[in-house]
């Protein structure tokens, strides 16, 4: 059983451009982390956000998290090629256990 | 701060051979995890220290994989027999405490094929 949908699942744009991508479950967690993974590397954490509607910024990026804790998404405003990569989420619940999504992998063309 | 060191990069064997793959944490770092990420997907939980001592191992396939980290610090993964589905990246990730909270710190991880 999948515990997290990422959305889309591809995705490739211009340079410039503003993106949102997607992460729900029909899960409650208790704190949800943001990951970004480059070819040949190991995931990377962006932002571990804990409060049901909290929004973190992180420069040109946006992370929020749904009022009931089960979704999140990740906004990226003006995508530079250096954002490619694969965007993972990972859901924690209460005994510290994660699940991870399959992630969006983001193509920004110059 | 040095990071998670992970070796080999790269593996090829053959089906029903076996490997073994070694990782050293972040200095202080108690928890040690082995992550499988097939490729497309998101990295699958293989098992979790807590210092030398297994935490969670539920989705370990303990009939050809296993893990030891004798001395709360360095662990190794092991293989035996390999499967052509074992084809995958082993991520190894530590962090600072039990709780996801602090967050992972992975290696660059072993890209295992099997043939």
């Amino acid at each position: 059983t999948q515990l997290l949908e990422q959305s889309p699942q591809f995705l490739s744009i211009q340079e410039g451009e503003n993106l949102t991508v997607y992460c729900n479950s029909s899960s409650v967690f208790s704190s949800l982390q943001w990951y970004r993974q480059e070819p040949g590397e190991g995931p990377v954490l962006l932002v571990t956000v804990v409060t049901g509607g909290e929004v973190k910024k992180l420069k040109r990026l946006t992370f929020q998290f749904g009022d009931a804790r089960k979704d999140s998404s990740l906004h990226i405003t003006a995508a530079q090629p250096g954002d490619t990569g694969l965007y993972l989420c990972a859901g924690i619940r209460d005994a510290g256990k994660s699940t991870f999504g399959d992630g969006t992998t983001l193509t920004v063309k110059p | 701060e040095a990071g998670v060191a992970q070796s080999p990069r790269y593996k090829i064997i053959e089906k029903r051979q076996s490997v073994a793959f070694w990782c050293n944490p972040i200095s202080g770092h108690a928890t040690l995890y082995w992550y499988q990420q097939i490729l497309g997907q998101g990295p699958k939980l293989l098992i979790q220290f807590q210092n030398n001592g297994v935490v969670d191992d539920s989705q370990l396939p303990k009939d050809r994989f296993s893990a030891e980290r004798l001395k709360g610090v360095d662990s190794t993964l092991k293989i035996q027999p390999a499967k052509l589905e074992d084809s995958a990246v082993y991520l190894c990730a530590s962090s600072f405490g039990q709780q996801i909270n602090y967050g992972y710190t992975f290696g660059s991880g072993t890209r295992l094929t099997v043939v």
